[in-house]
């Protein structure tokens, strides 16, 4: 599976925008981009997803690089019940195994009041 | 829509004794997700069913593990016999399509197991 890397945490201040960076320099052609969060106590929860084009949708926008090797999960205005982990994954169509998602050890976003 | 339904969300037992955990998943979906989450190993995926059969089991830790999808409203997983390493949280998780790379898997609140 391609791998990504995220920072292991971050902070942010609440009503302020936060941009949340991924690196997956290893991604193939038809792998998509796929964001999840987990807040405390939760399930995973979907975020958003893209391929090439950047992504807007009610809860964040993702901005892809044009090489795709890297990507930005941005919360435009962060609300306390944003603190979560964040998960970046990369899900391909390529051997077989297109349903799975991979979970690394993700971002974890502190929202300060 | 109720989203993912499971049960448990709490199990506490000593080891040896047999486990259920159960998952409901949203209707219409044809794909269902067991996951388990440690500190030590994160989120993981157990086993895969797509229209209520088996497709990937590779992650099921070892034979003490069984999971079962009777239809399309229903799945187990089953631990016997339990042991202290198996606590962790059992995540379920449906999709409408696991297959398509695009799709959302929709996740449960999970089931907290605790075996003593």
């Amino acid at each position: 599976d391609a791998k990504t890397t995220q920072p292991n945490s971050m902070e942010s201040n609440e009503e302020e925008p936060v941009h949340l960076p991924c690196n997956h320099s290893t991604i193939s052609g038809t792998d998509y981009i796929h964001w999840y969060r987990q807040l405390p106590s939760q399930g995973p929860e979907y975020v958003i997803h893209g391929l090439t084009s950047n992504v807007n949708n009610r809860m964040a926008s993702l901005a892809i690089a044009e090489d795709r090797k890297s990507s930005t999960l941005i919360l435009h205005r962060a609300t306390l019940r944003d603190a979560a982990v964040y998960y970046c994954i990369l899900r391909g169509s390529s051997g077989g195994s297109n349903y799975k998602l991979t979970f690394g050890k993700g971002t974890l976003l502190t929202v300060n009041p | 829509d109720a989203g993912v339904i499971q049960s448990p969300r709490h199990e506490v037992t000593e080891m040896g004794q047999e486990v259920t955990l159960r998952c409901k998943p949203i209707s219409g979906h044809n794909s269902l997700f067991w996951y388990r989450q440690t500190m030590m190993r994160g989120l993981e995926l157990l086993i895969y069913f797509n229209n209520n059969v088996p497709i990937d089991d590779s992650g099921m830790p070892e034979d003490r593990f069984s999971a079962k999808m009777p239809n399309a409203s229903f799945s187990t997983l089953k631990i016997q016999p339990s042991e202290p390493r198996d606590s962790a949280v059992y995540f379920c998780a449906s999709s409408l399509n696991g297959e398509l790379t695009g799709e959302t898997q929709y996740f449960g609140p999970g089931t907290r197991l605790l075996v003593l």
